[in-house]
């Protein structure tokens, strides 16, 4: 078993759709990461979080410590917000041990 | 410049030979991170420098994986003798404490 595990693999949704992509782990952490990548491009970092829950625009991440599950939540899906989604969880210190990605695709 | 450089954005190089990947990190971070991502799957670990010292080495896959910071601030990964399953995208980040990750270097190795 990984220990960072994330579902769906992959995700088609319409415009306007609500999303969520779900991340487990295995170990007690700090800090969970999520990040975005798009095709050619490098990696963006969407939140690091520790509880509870955080907001940038469209964009909610969630994290229940005790569970060892965090949640990402995008409110009316873009096309552009079609990417690979990924969570990250620090281990050893800083070092940081992802998920294989959620691909995410947002039809028009 | 504001953000974490790599260059070059992509190295085609045959099996056998030498390659050195460049990263700048953002300026005044003191952590920089080594990571690989094959494709399809989540970015692995490779290497994490505090200043000038490798503080941990313990994701490089071989010895013909090295990395340098000679002056706590731009890092070369050096990979010797290229095989065809070195071929990934390799990804540097620099933090405190977030990581900020560069565009990455394609390297697909023939």
């Amino acid at each position: 078993k990984n220990e960072v595990e994330q579902s769906p693999q992959n995700l088609t949704a319409q415009e306007g759709e609500f999303i969520t992509i779900n991340c487990s782990y295995s170990v007690g952490i700090s800090a969970l990461h999520w990040l975005q990548q798009h095709p050619g491009g490098g990696i963006v970092s969407l939140f690091m979080l520790s509880s509870g829950k955080k907001k940038h625009g469209r964009l909610i991440a969630t994290i229940n410590i005790q569970e060892k599950h965090s949640s990402l939540h995008i409110t009316a899906s873009h096309p552009r917000d079609s990417a690979v989604y990924i969570c990250a969880v620090p281990r050893d210190g800083n070092k940081l041990v992802f998920g294989a990605g959620t691909i995410l695709r947002v039809k028009s | 410049g504001a953000g974490v450089s790599q260059t070059p954005s992509n190295k085609v190089t045959e099996k056998g030979k030498y390659v050195e990947l460049r990263c700048d990190p953002i300026s005044g971070h003191t952590a920089l991170y080594w990571y690989r991502q094959s494709l399809g799957q989540g970015p692995e670990f490779l290497i994490y420098f505090q200043g000038t010292g490798a503080a941990d080495d313990s994701g490089l896959p071989n010895d013909r994986f090295f990395a340098v910071r000679p002056e706590g601030s731009v890092s070369t990964l050096k990979i010797q003798r290229t095989e065809r399953g070195d071929s990934a995208v390799y990804l540097c980040a620099s933090s405190p404490p977030e990581q900020y990750f560069g565009p990455g270097t394609r390297l697909t190795v023939t």
